[in-house]
């Protein structure tokens, strides 16, 4: 099987602009979560879905959305950069069981914002 | 916020010799995870284990949980370079559907 795929891996912004960033999960996982990591919060959970239907939001402002498509494809965006948004975006995919359990990452997208 | 802490932030070690790294929690969970992370690149998953087990061995990795005091701990036997990496303990509670990070243990592998 394939394995969670990002894209892009690498993108250059500026204060003020938006991003999206693309993940396309596991074939048969229905579950896409997003978390960022920097180095001085660590790893953050943003949201996570589950056949299209947000099921957990973390703790991030409301420049921070996402969505998830019919086949599972999930994309985030990001409005009005900020400084402190760039970071390393992880993308992961599971099953989605209530009962929780392993979940397979992404490479991650590098933003950097200037 | 992270949901705890590990110890210690970073180890060097001999090829060859153990490492071990501690990993407490704050609440309830449903299941303790370990991850492994290459130079800022995505994560991989090393090993699961649940609320109600205490131990769980997987090839030279051996994790341990205690759930009276909120904490868990990796162990990774007979150490090589590529063993090189950052450490991550994460764990999730029932319906809850995201995983909460530790912030991480550092360990460098010496040839």
């Amino acid at each position: 099987k394939a394995g969670v795929t990002q894209t892009p891996r690498y993108l250059i912004k500026t204060r003020g602009q938006q991003v999206t960033l693309s993940c396309s999960p596991i074939s048969g996982h229905r579950s896409v979560s997003w978390y960022q990591q920097t180095p001085g919060q660590g790893l953050q959970f943003l949201f996570e879905y589950f056949s299209e239907t947000q099921r957990n939001k973390g703790n991030f402002p409301g420049r921070f959305s996402g969505r998830q498509f019919s086949n599972s494809r999930s994309e985030m965006n990001v409005s009005t950069l900020e400084l402190g948004d760039s970071a390393l975006y992880l993308c992961a995919s599971s099953s989605g069981l209530a009962g929780g359990g392993e979940q397979f990452f992404g490479p991650g997208t590098r933003l950097t914002v200037l | 916020s992270q949901q705890g802490e590990e110890d210690p932030q970073a180890l060097s070690i001999q090829e060859g010799e153990n490492a071990t790294m501690n990993c407490s929690y704050k609440t309830s969970i449903n299941n303790l995870q370990w991850y492994r992370q290459n130079s800022g690149r995505g994560l991989v998953h090393l090993i699961l284990i649940r609320s109600n087990e205490r131990e769980k061995h997987s090839g030279r990795l051996r994790v341990t949980l205690d759930t009276s005091k909120k904490s868990s701990s990796l162990l990774i036997t007979a150490s090589r370079a590529a063993d090189t990496a950052s450490y991550f303990c994460a764990t999730d509670a029932v319906n809850d559907y995201k995983l909460s990070f530790g912030a991480g243990t550092t360990v460098t592998v010496r040839a």
